[in-house]
């Protein structure tokens, strides 16, 4: 398994268009989760998910913004009419239980 | 809340050992993370630690937790130029869907 990937690696898009990330985690991971981090913090809690149900969803977390992951298997992180302030590196990892989680290399998204 | 919290940065010569420090909040923190972020790379998990434990040693890191005094430590023997990168300190609590919270990061700069 060559562990969890992200795509794209980079985005750049002008405010008000949408955009979408795919993430596939480690195979039989069946918890994958969403952060977001911006330059000189910690990662930000999103969401989460145990296999395809979505248990948890951030305060954070406005309408524009949705999760999905169909089949249990790989997820998508959508964000509608962009806006500046939502320029950060997002960032996938996945675990299954009693294991650390392991990130993917995320996707560095700028909202000109 | 849920708090983490860490030293912003620390340096050493190669060949020392360094020891970054971390305290948290929550009494009910079930498992401790240390992840590893080299410049523009993702979060490399480096070990973790259940709350039942009081030390892990795996190769140069040695971790050290003191559940009274919610204080976790990680020590890297040996440092090298390598090592330069910044270490997260992240908790989770088993009943909360193990979503991570992290603190600020360490910057840790090896000098030769």
């Amino acid at each position: 398994d060559t562990g969890v990937s992200q795509n794209p690696r980079h985005k750049i898009t002008k405010r008000g268009q949408n955009v979408t990330f795919r993430c596939d985690p480690i195979s039989e991971h069946n918890r994958l989760y969403w952060y977001r981090q911006t330059l000189g913090q910690g990662p930000e809690f999103l969401t989460y998910f145990q296999n395809e149900a979505q248990l948890e969803k951030s305060r954070l977390l406005s309408d524009r913004f949705s999760a999905e992951r169909p089949k249990g298997s790989f997820s998508t992180l959508e964000i509608q009419r962009t806006e500046q302030g939502d320029s950060a590196m997002y960032l996938c990892a996945s675990s299954r239980s009693g294991q650390g989680s392991y990130f993917g290399p995320g996707t560095r998204l700028t909202v000109l | 809340g849920e708090d983490v919290e860490q030293s912003l940065f620390l340096s050493v010569r190669e060949g020392d050992s360094s020891v970054i420090n971390c305290t948290y909040t929550d009494s009910s923190s079930t498992y401790l993370y240390w992840y590893k972020q080299e410049p523009g790379a993702g979060l490399q998990l480096l070990t973790y630690i259940f709350s039942n434990m009081d030390m892990k040693q795996d190769q140069r890191l040695t971790v050290l937790l003191n559940k009274k005094d919610k204080h976790l430590s990680l020590r890297i023997a040996d440092t090298q130029t390598g090592d330069s990168a910044i270490y997260f300190c992240a908790e989770a609590n088993a009943g909360n869907n193990r979503k991570l919270i992290w603190g600020l990061g360490t910057s840790l700069a090896v000098n030769p």
